[in-house]
């Protein structure tokens, strides 16, 4: 069945580095992927989808993912952190015909000044 | 437009009570779902209505857990006897409908999620 792994509960990085979030996927099947980001006390904002086209996805705020099915890997990454992307972070991928989302357990992102 | 809501935010019961949370989704959307979020975890699936019927509701944790949806807009997810365990964050989200049954479908209808109610049981 389809999964989702996220290595590092909790991700640092200073103003202006870079962002890299890891997510490694298990799935028989092509999988879809989606990174989700979720602000304190808000609910769930899709950043990007993997849904079989391009291998490089692009997002919203800057983010984006390289789908690497050698390495069973969906990597959310950002050139420049801000201040503003300190949130916590979901990987998913979609199981079965019902698209019902499967998490990970996520990353919570903080930026420091 | 309007995106999903969900009341209450915030949900204060006792062990052993009944409570009702309620969801509204998106305006059109056919597929509803309901997933968990304990603290410190990703969002667990509960279950999934297509249209007025439950197609999925193989992540409901036991039968004091239970999820309506008559008219196929608004639904309510219903736990009995709460226990402290039931604590969490029920999130609902909507989408235009499910995608088909071909896994190898070539489109994905997202999935837009409300803010969440937060269940705390004394």
């Amino acid at each position: 069945a389809q999964s989702v792994t996220q290595l590092g509960s909790h991700v640092s990085v200073s103003e202006g580095a870079l962002v890299l979030l890891r997510c490694n996927y298990s799935s028989s099947v092509p999988p879809y992927l989606f990174w989700y980001v979720q602000y304190p006390n808000q609910g769930l904002q899709l950043l990007l989808k993997y849904t079989s086209a391009a291998t490089l996805v692009k997002g919203i705020n800057g983010f984006e993912a390289e789908f690497k099915k050698s390495e069973t890997s969906f990597h959310l990454t950002k050139p420049s952190a801000h201040m503003s992307d300190a949130a916590e972070y979901f990987c998913a991928v979609v199981r079965g015909a019902t698209n019902k989302l499967i998490f990970g357990t996520g990353t919570l992102l903080a930026v420091q000044p | 437009g309007a995106g999903v809501s969900q009341t209450p935010s915030n949900k204060v019961t006792e062990k052993g009570k009944y409570v009702e949370l309620r969801c509204d989704p998106i305006s059109g959307h056919t597929a509803l779902y309901w997933y968990r979020q304990s603290l410190g975890q990703g969002p667990e699936f509960l279950i999934y209505f297509q249209g007025t019927g439950a197609a999925d509701d193989s992540g409901l944790p036991n039968d004091r857990f239970f999820a309506v949806r008559p008219e196929g807009s608004v639904s309510t997810l219903k736990i009995q006897r709460t226990e402290r365990g039931d604590s969490a964050v029920y999130l609902c989200a909507s989408s235009l409908n499910a995608g088909g049954e071909d896994i190898y479908r070539s489109s994905y209808n997202e999935q837009f999620f409300g803010p969440g109610t937060r269940l705390t049981v004394l």
